[in-house]
């Protein structure tokens, strides 16, 4: 799987729009980007994927470069409960080939301050 | 729709014991993964259960084993706990499609003395 890379950490002010930058230069044609948070002491939580297309849900936005090299996750109105740390993860599109396993890097720590 | 379940939530043991763990799908599910989280290297993935088969397998020793039963529940077991097996194992659920949507549960939080 390609990988990526995150900035460490990040803050961001409660009510304004978090974005979230990953690089993955590396990504191949068949790699689906995903987002994936964990807040403190609970399991991982799915938030978004893309191919190429930007995708918006009821949680985020993700906007793909056309290269596909980089992407950003966009959290429009960031609250106190968005505090988490949020990773980014490429993962092929053939789940039957390649199973189900989902490479964690650091991720990044997003505080949401007040 | 409930959750991914994880019993025991937590649990104590010595250096040299074994411990078993439970993890429950979702409903219809029948594709289950586990991971590993330790401070130190992060979240790493076990193994993955599809159809009571091991589908996938990540680069943990021999100790590390599982199984899922027909009904899609899986056990992971652990024998000879080391220090280091201290973490918190968690388990993924997702139905059989083409995207990699998974569904974790809280986590077991295991600690070995």
């Amino acid at each position: 799987d390609a990988k990526t890379t995150q900035p460490t950490s990040m803050d961001c002010a409660e009510g304004r729009a978090a974005n979230l930058p990953c690089n993955h230069s590396t990504i191949s044609e068949n790699e689906y980007v995903y987002w994936y948070r964990q807040i403190h002491s609970q399991g991982p939580q799915y938030i978004i994927h893309g191919l190429k297309n930007n995708e918006t849900n009821e949680m985020a936005s993700l906007i793909i470069t056309e290269d596909r090299k980089s992407s950003t996750l966009i959290l429009p109105h960031a609250t106190l409960r968005d505090t988490a740390v949020y990773y980014c993860i490429v993962s092929p599109a053939l789940i039957k080939a390649a199973g189900n396993k989902l490479t964690f890097g650091g991720g990044t720590r997003v505080l949401v301050k007040p | 729709k409930a959750g991914v379940t994880q019993t025991p939530r937590y649990l104590i043991k010595t250096r040299g014991q074994q411990v078993t763990l439970s993890c429950s799908p979702i409903s219809g599910h029948r594709s289950v993964s586990w991971y590993q989280q330790t401070p130190g290297q992060g979240l790493q993935f076990l193994f993955e259960y599809f159809s009571e088969t091991q589908r996938n397998k990540g680069n943990f020793p021999g100790r590390f084993s599982g199984r899922q039963f027909s009904n899609s529940r899986s056990e992971m077991n652990v024998s000879t706990l080391e220090l280091g097996d201290s973490a918190l194992y968690l388990c993924a659920s997702r139905r059989n499609t083409g995207y990699n949507e998974q569904f974790f549960g809280p986590g077991t939080r295991l600690t070995v003395l």
